[in-house]
């Protein structure tokens, strides 16, 4: 059974200061990951995807096979990141379901 | 032009009732899903479309949930003889078709509390 495991539930950051969501996941096959944010109010929309490598609003999520990680980071926080953050995953080429973390909230205070 | 929708925003019924839940995804998008998030929790997959058909219920939790895409756009989730521990937010998304898969869009949710 796949499986997506965010440790922490809270992270309280300076703005400035870095930031690194932790994500991992249990998945037989090859999965493709992914990182929703949702802000305040709003709904809940992809932030990135590991198979875009590319970088959103200064955050980046490297997909590490071995350790099964997809953390999310960013070298300098900003008070509009904070919201919460859901890393999630998919079977590879198939449109199917999206399994979820259990979320964390990132607070980036002034 | 418009993104996901869904009706009504809020629900409260009370234990036993029956409560529709409407989802009307993007235009041309052929795959729906729905997705029940409790508090406190992330998104859990409940049900899939592509187009009419219905691919996947694999997380329907039980057979007071129905859901249907009659005509391949607006779907309805229907549970019946609600319990309190169906109290949770119904987030609808829907996406295009593709080889790679493609993004899902998320509508902004329907809170239903039961009481």
């Amino acid at each position: 059974a796949q499986r997506v495991t965010q440790p922490e539930k809270l992270l309280s950051v300076f703005k400035g200061a870095p930031v690194e969501l932790k994500c991992n996941y249990s998945y037989s096959g090859s999965p493709e990951l992914f990182w929703y944010v949702q802000y305040s109010r709003q709904r809940l929309q992809l932030l990135l995807r590991h198979i875009s490598r590319e970088s959103i609003k200064g955050f980046t999520a490297d997909l590490n096979k071995g350790e099964t990680s997809f953390h999310l980071k960013k070298p300098f926080a900003q008070e509009e990141d904070s919201a919460m953050y859901y890393c999630a995953l998919r079977n590879t080429g198939a449109n199917s379901k999206l399994t979820f973390g259990k979320g964390i909230t990132l607070s980036v205070r002034p | 032009g418009a993104g996901v929708s869904q009706s009504p925003r809020y629900k409260v019924a009370k234990r036993g009732q029956d409560v529709a839940l409407r989802c009307d995804p993007i235009s041309g998008h052929v795959s729906l899903f729905w997705y029940q998030q409790a508090l406190g929790q992330g998104p859990e997959f409940l049900t899939y479309f592509q187009n009419e058909a219905q691919l996947d219920k694999s997380g329907l939790p039980s057979d007071r949930f129905f859901a249907e895409r009659p005509e391949g756009s607006v779907s309805t989730l229907k549970i019946q003889r609600t319990q309190q521990e169906d109290s949770a937010v119904y987030l609808c998304a829907s996406s295009l078709p593709g080889p790679l898969g493609n993004e899902q869009f998320f509508g902004p949710g329907t809170r239903l509390t039961v009481l």
